[in-house]
């Protein structure tokens, strides 16, 4: 079946660690995306990346990386010099069952809560 | 501000009652989306909408009713509220035709008592 796993339920680190959060996925398309979204304690959904599948460039953004491996079938969020603001649950989605020009649907892993202490 | 709004946020009712959620997005979109997140925080999708069609409806109940009036708008009507209907309902908007990322809501907080 297709399906995304975040084996990390949860994780804690202390302010300035670099923390990385895995994702590894499931899927029989040849062409698909990625994303990950953070979801801060305030409760909303913010989009942070999307990745093609033929693009297996790693992407840096400031202290966020990520590395996308199709090989394992694996996109997994690297943070560097972690900060207390990064705390939230990390959402992995590969999007699928894509409807010509009508959209498809994410499919969200478990979520990986982060927690930075001080 | 362009966003994705929904309202209310929070939504206390008792079981049997009928509530509804509403939904409008000005980013421009033609599909929208409605996600149920459960108390372990794990999301899925209940329904899709493409120019004010259903195109995905994920095996949920009857009492869930959606309405697209338009592009912008998609509310969702919930018939006859059960205790497991408590959870946080976000709306999501995308553009589609290049896999653009989906746009969430803020959430509406439903509690059954």
């Amino acid at each position: 079946a297709q399906k995304v796993t975040q084996a990390q339920t949860e994780i804690s680190v202390v302010e300035k660690e670099d923390v990385t959060l895995d994702c590894v996925y499931e899927t029989r398309d040849t062409t698909y995306y990625l994303f990950w979204y953070k979801q801060p304690p305030s409760g909303e959904l913010v989009f942070l990346i999307r990745r093609n599948s033929f693009d297996e460039q790693n992407e840096i953004s400031g202290r966020y990386s990520w590395n996308f491996q199709k090989s394992t079938s694996s996109f997994n969020f690297t943070i560097t010099a972690s900060q207390v603001v990064d705390s939230a649950v990390y959402f992995c989605a590969p999007l699928r069952d894509m409807i010509y020009n009508q959209g498809g649907k994410l499919i969200f892993g478990q979520g990986t809560e982060l927690s930075v202490k001080p | 501000d362009t966003a994705v709004s929904q309202t209310p946020k929070y939504l206390v009712t008792q079981m049997g009652n009928d509530k509804s959620i509403k939904c409008e997005q000005n980013l421009g979109h033609d599909t929208m989306y409605w996600y149920k997140q459960d108390s372990k925080k794990f999301l899925k999708i209940m329904f899709s909408y493409n120019n004010k069609e259903l195109i995905i409806n994920e095996t949920v109940p009857n009492r869930f009713s959606p309405k697209s009036p338009d592009k912008a708008h998609l509310n969702l009507h919930i018939n006859s509220l059960e205790l497991g209907d408590s959870a946080v309902y976000f709306c999501a908007s995308s553009q589609t035709g290049d896999n653009s990322p989906l746009h969430f809501g803020n959430g509406t907080r439903l509690t059954v008592t």
